[in-house]
């Protein structure tokens, strides 16, 4: 299995620019997790879905997010417009189920300038 | 929500020596797991531990879910084990992370 896909792994944009992270959960998994990593905040849960529906958005800073998940092999976390402060490395992890270890991708590292 | 507590936050070690990680949780748990995030940022999973012991090569996890804390053990540690470690859990929500030990070993 390839594991948790990711792309692009590095992206550089300009402030008030449309920005789209997309993930490829493992095949079979029901549930698929967004997070972001900063230094300030550390690791922290944006939103996750459950057999492609979302469940919890609590998570996401602002309006400007928004994620789909359109089918179970797909996700896309997109972020606009985009702010200096949305810098920071987002990852993507898939989980058979609720309980089961989860599997993360190599994330994403977003830089807005 | 639940909380989840590393130390130490820092650790330098000289390389072959021993070392024990500590992540305490407050409260019930259904999944914890062991991450190791290398110096190129990827979060490989080292254990998946909600209760009990497993070993690995020179790492060796123990959760004793009952008092809420797992440890993580690092044997005759090596360069490439520098790196964050981090302990995540899931109750009613799904994996909160700790703040994670910094680990440096030192050749």
């Amino acid at each position: 299995d390839a594991g948790v896909i990711q792309s692009p792994r590095h992206e550089v944009t300009e402030m008030g620019q449309e920005v789209t992270l997309r993930c490829k959960p493992i095949s079979g998994h029901d549930y698929l997790f967004w997070y972001r990593q900063t230094m300030m905040r550390g690791l922290e849960l944006l939103i996750y879905f459950n057999n492609n529906v979302p469940i919890d958005d609590s998570g996401m800073p602002e309006d400007r997010f928004s994620a789909k998940m359109p089918n179970a092999s797909f996700s896309t976390l997109k972020i606009q417009p985009s702010e200096p402060r949305d810098s920071a490395v987002y990852f993507c992890a898939s989980s058979l189920s609720a309980g089961y270890g989860y599997t993360f991708g190599s994330g994403t590292r977003l830089t807005v300038v | 929500g639940i909380q989840v507590e590393q130390s130490p936050p820092d650790l330098i070690l000289q390389e072959g020596a021993n070392s024990t990680l500590r992540c305490n949780f407050s409260d019930s748990v259904n999944n914890l797991q062991w991450f190791h995030q290398n110096p190129w940022g990827q979060l490989i999973n080292l254990f998946y531990i909600p209760s009990g012991t497993k070993q690995n090569g020179r790492l060796s996890a123990t959760t004793v879910a009952t008092e809420r804390y797992s440890l993580l053990y690092i044997s005759s540690s090596q360069t490439t084990d520098s790196g964050v470690y981090f302990c995540a859990v899931e109750g009613n929500t799904p994996l909160v992370f700790g703040k994670g030990t910094r680990l440096s070993v030192i050749a």
